[in-house]
């Protein structure tokens, strides 16, 4: 069975602090993709990233960069440089390379991160 | 573009009535999910589309839930007879094949 693991329930750190959430998954699938949503106070699902489970080059974009490591089943996200408006909970998901094309997320119990100006 | 579209954003109503939960996904998306958060359990996917046929149904609680998807631009998700342990946001989810899905602003169900 697939499993997602963020062990960091909640994060509080002062804005410019750089941050990491960290992610670790479960899956015998040898095909899969690992993903980033943001979920702000407004409740909206966002996604941000994802990733297939043949490329572990890591990502970077603006202040946000993903780190893959296989070999430690970790996906994890940083934030450099956090502002305020980074404040949201943050889930990982993870789904296998549906056979029809669909993508069933499985989701991790999600980060709160919460930037203090 | 417009996003998924969910509506009611928010609903009240009394145990035992029934609850309809609207959906309308991107234009041309061809999958279609809906999924459940509540502080219990977290995000969990409850049902799936594709071209409008439900596919997998394995994560509807019970048989008080049933989705429907009669044309490519609508979708709903009805509980009858509604519980207080229903009372989760609800969200809906769209996508194109082996792409990432583009989420609804969820409506916040809760059963008194």
């Amino acid at each position: 069975a697939q499993k997602v693991t963020q062990a960091q329930t909640e994060i509080s750190v002062v804005e410019k602090e750089d941050v990491t959430l960290d992610c670790v998954y479960e899956t015998r699938d040898t095909t899969y993709y690992l993903f980033w949503y943001k979920q702000p106070p407004s409740g909206e699902l966002v996604f941000l990233i994802r990733r297939n489970s043949f490329d572990e080059q890591n990502e970077i974009s603006g202040r946000y960069s993903w780190n893959f490591q296989k070999s430690t089943s970790s996906f994890n996200f940083t934030i450099t440089a956090s502002q305020v408006v980074d404040s949201a909970v943050y889930f990982c998901a993870l789904s296998e390379a549906g056979i029809q094309g669909a993508q069933k997320l499985v989701f991790g119990q999600g980060t709160r991160l919460t930037i203090n100006p | 573009d417009a996003g998924v579209i969910q509506s009611p954003r928010h609903e009240v109503t009394e145990m035992g009535q029934e609850v309809t939960l609207r959906c309308k996904p991107i234009s041309g998306h061809d999958y279609l999910f809906w999924y459940r958060q509540t502080m219990m359990r977290g995000l969990e996917l409850l049902i799936y589309f594709n071209n409008n046929v439900p596919i997998d149904d394995s994560g509807m609680p019970e048989d008080r839930f049933s989705a429907k998807m009669p044309n490519a631009s609508f979708s709903t998700l009805k509980i009858q007879p509604s519980e207080p342990r229903d009372s989760a946001v609800y969200f809906c989810a769209s996508s194109l094949w082996g792409q990432p899905q583009h989420f609804g602003d969820g409506t916040r169900l809760s059963i008194l």
